[in-house]
């Protein structure tokens, strides 16, 4: 079945670092990508999505970009803040539905 | 600025109990979801429901049920609580699907 991997955390980085979370997803034709995160003790918010191949979602000086050729959704930023410190879910559509599949998250921390 | 509201945000309950996880939203969504995150896992989902009066079972239904009589309101029935269901519970709800709104959740214990 449709299934997603996420790389695991935590993941520790020092503020101004670059991030990647890595990102991988098996789906049965052309999925919908969408990064969603958790600050604490909060629900879970869209971070960025994209909805076909070579599309790049991006917001908050986060980036991803929809890589058919090897199914792969990784997550970017250029320089991380102590703000940025959260969990991050990788989502894709399962089978041609629109119902999502969550990765199991990455814990993010970075420090100042 | 409301969007999805859940109540209770923490409740312990006895083995055998049942209670009522509420959730409700003010953005006139059509789609409603029920997921459960357990610790270092992904959200796992429990129920759906794509409109007023229609319901369908996600990943993970068993122990669990809902009803959806208007728009706005999708609650979650636990019968017979049971250590299995001690999780943190998301609701959520969407215009169309795919991009959610999410509420802050409810920590439940099943002691």
């Amino acid at each position: 079945g449709d299934s997603v991997t996420q790389m695991e955390g935590p993941v520790t980085l020092s503020e101004e670092a670059f991030l990647t979370i890595n990102c991988t997803y098996t789906a049965t034709g052309y999925p919908s990508l969408f990064w969603y995160v958790q600050y604490p003790g909060e629900g879970l918010q869209l971070l960025l999505k994209a909805t076909k191949a070579d599309d790049k979602g991006s917001n908050k000086g986060f980036e991803a970009t929809y890589r058919k050729e090897t199914t792969s959704f990784h997550l970017e930023k250029g320089s991380v803040q102590v703000s940025d410190s959260a969990v991050y879910f990788c989502a894709p559509t399962q089978g041609g539905s629109e119902k999502l599949v969550f990765g199991k998250g990455t814990k993010l921390t970075v420090n100042p | 600025n409301a969007g999805v509201t859940q109540t209770p945000k923490f409740r312990i309950l006895k083995i055998g109990q049942s209670m009522t996880l509420q959730c409700t939203q003010d953005m006139n969504h059509n789609y409603m979801y029920w997921y459960r995150q357990d610790p270092g896992m992904g959200l796992k989902l429990i129920y759906y429901s794509v409109g007023a009066g229609i319901t369908d079972k996600g990943e993970v239904p068993n122990g669990y049920n809902v009803s959806r009589s208007t728009t706005e309101d999708f609650p979650l029935r636990l019968e017979l609580a049971a250590p299995s269901q001690t999780s943190v519970y998301f609701c959520a709800s969407s215009p169309r699907g795919l991009e959610l709104f999410f509420g802050s959740g409810t920590q439940l214990s099943v002691l």
